[in-house]
């Protein structure tokens, strides 16, 4: 099956200080990504759709200038976390349909963000 | 819009237990719906899908069926394993053509031997 990998699979970094994330999808093309976040013992909350070549859509209450997403390529999406604060720990999860299907998209491993 | 209710965990069984996580839907239309199962630590997986109303879908021995009678898309096991303590999350699609998913809350199941 297809799969979307990312890196790093977790990250430690200090207060104030920035965190890239990457969502490679490794054997497919996707002109579209998600981003999710989950708190421990939550559900998965949409924070923006990451779109090649054009701007991301944000969901509500997500501050798109503390969470760029840039979509460069079909395979390639980062988050960047600017001036991470404590409370920006979580588990960020990335998602990929395969080009031209919304019935289906494949997860990467997730992204485990501690802010000290 | 589109959303999703699952039963409240956590449920815990011991091995060999059938199991039962109830989902029930609102949804326009007859769109996919979907089982994802995540394990500790890790990411989403598909579980198992159904694209059209009284399908069933299943992997692993589980299986779903697509009820629009009863808006439902219950997911069971007749025998379940230590190795399937995970987290499980029912997801349709969004209202709007976007890819979008609408997840339940998701449902931990804890299987003791």
């Amino acid at each position: 099956g297809a799969v979307v990998s990312q890196h790093p699979s977790w990250v430690i970094c200090k207060s104030g200080t920035s965190v890239k994330i990457e969502c490679r999808s490794l054997d497919f093309q996707a002109t579209t990504m998600f981003w999710y976040r989950q708190f421990p013992k939550q559900s998965l909350m949409l924070m923006a759709t990451s779109n090649e070549g054009s701007k991301a859509t944000y969901e509500q209450g997500v501050e798109k200038d503390k969470f760029l997403i840039n979509h460069a390529s079909l395979t390639l999406s980062t988050l960047t976390v600017t001036s991470a604060h404590p409370e920006d720990s979580s588990f960020y999860i990335c998602s990929a349909p395969p080009s031209g299907s919304w019935a289906e998209q494949y997860f990467g491993p997730g992204t485990r963000l501690t802010v000290t | 819009g589109n959303s999703v209710t699952q039963m409240e965990g956590p449920v815990t069984l011991s091995e060999e237990a059938f199991l039962t996580i109830n989902c029930t839907y609102t949804a326009t239309g007859y769109p996919s719906l979907f089982w994802y199962v995540q394990y500790p630590g890790e990411g989403l997986q598909l579980l198992l899908k159904a694209t059209k109303a009284d399908d069933k879908g299943s992997n692993k021995g589980f299986e779903a069926t697509y009820r629009k009678e009863t808006t439902s898309f219950h997911l069971e096991k007749g025998s379940v394993q230590v190795s399937d303590s995970a987290v499980y999350f029912c997801a349709l699609p969004g209202s709007s053509n976007t890819g979008k998913l609408i997840f339940g809350q998701g449902t931990t199941l804890q299987v003791k031997p």
